[in-house]
């Protein structure tokens, strides 16, 4: 049963531009959504994460928009920067059980 | 502070062969997850480890087994290995809270190539 459905597969953005990655959820469990950052032979980072009793948050350029009845949220990149080229997942976590979607390689040119 | 450690880095081996990797969590962390990333994808989870005990398990078969340390290190055991084991295995680390949703801090994993 796949649980998170995140999009698209992949995103091309040009330097300054914004980027949005979708994620939908089935488990009305989950309770707390991170977005997790891959770059080429590293372990996923955590870039943001946010509560379902909170419809946004922002941190610098990234920003986590939450819609709990629609059991869908995205991640917006502002002014993009070709060092945010890398691979994104969205997640949901029910009692420390992370779900991970599907990733977006993002490629932002210069 | 050294965060998530894992090793080794590498490693190849043959179908029907145990492989054993090892986790070290990031100083203060006391829970130990695994995850099994295949190529293109994102993790899955295998188990978790809180106070040396198997909290949760994901869709692993039995071949899959761990270990927790009393310092909370841990080791992730795989036996009869199959073409299909072939992936990266993370080890994530955090705090244990009573929802169990601290943040999920990763190593840079262990690639394991199964021939």
């Amino acid at each position: 049963q796949q649980q998170v459905k995140q999009s698209p597969q992949s995103l091309i953005v040009q330097k300054g531009g914004i980027s949005i990655i979708n994620c939908a959820y089935e488990n009305t469990a989950f309770d707390y959504f991170p977005w997790y950052q891959q770059f080429p032979g590293k372990g996923p980072a955590l870039l943001i994460a946010i509560r379902p009793d909170v419809s946004e948050k922002k941190e610098g350029r990234f920003t986590i928009s939450f819609n709990k009845s629609a059991k869908q949220f995205s991640l917006h990149i502002m002014d993009s920067q070709p060092g945010d080229s890398a691979t994104y997942f969205c997640g949901g976590t029910s009692y420390g059980k992370l779900t991970f979607g599907q990733g977006t390689i993002l490629t932002v040119h210069p | 502070d050294a965060g998530v450690t894992q090793s080794p880095t590498h490693l190849i081996k043959t179908r029907g062969q145990q492989v054993t990797l090892r986790c070290s969590p990031k100083s203060g962390h006391d829970t130990v997850s695994w995850y099994q990333q295949a190529l293109g994808q994102g993790p899955q989870f295998i188990f978790q480890y809180y106070e040396e005990e198997e909290r949760q398990r994901g869709n692993f078969p039995d071949r899959f087994s761990g270990h927790q340390f009393p310092n909370y290190s841990s080791e992730l055991n795989v036996n009869a290995l199959l073409l299909g084991d072939s992936a990266l295995y993370l080890c994530a680390s955090a705090t244990a809270s009573p929802t169990g949703n601290s943040p999920l801090h990763f190593g840079n994993g262990t690639r394991l190539t199964v021939t």
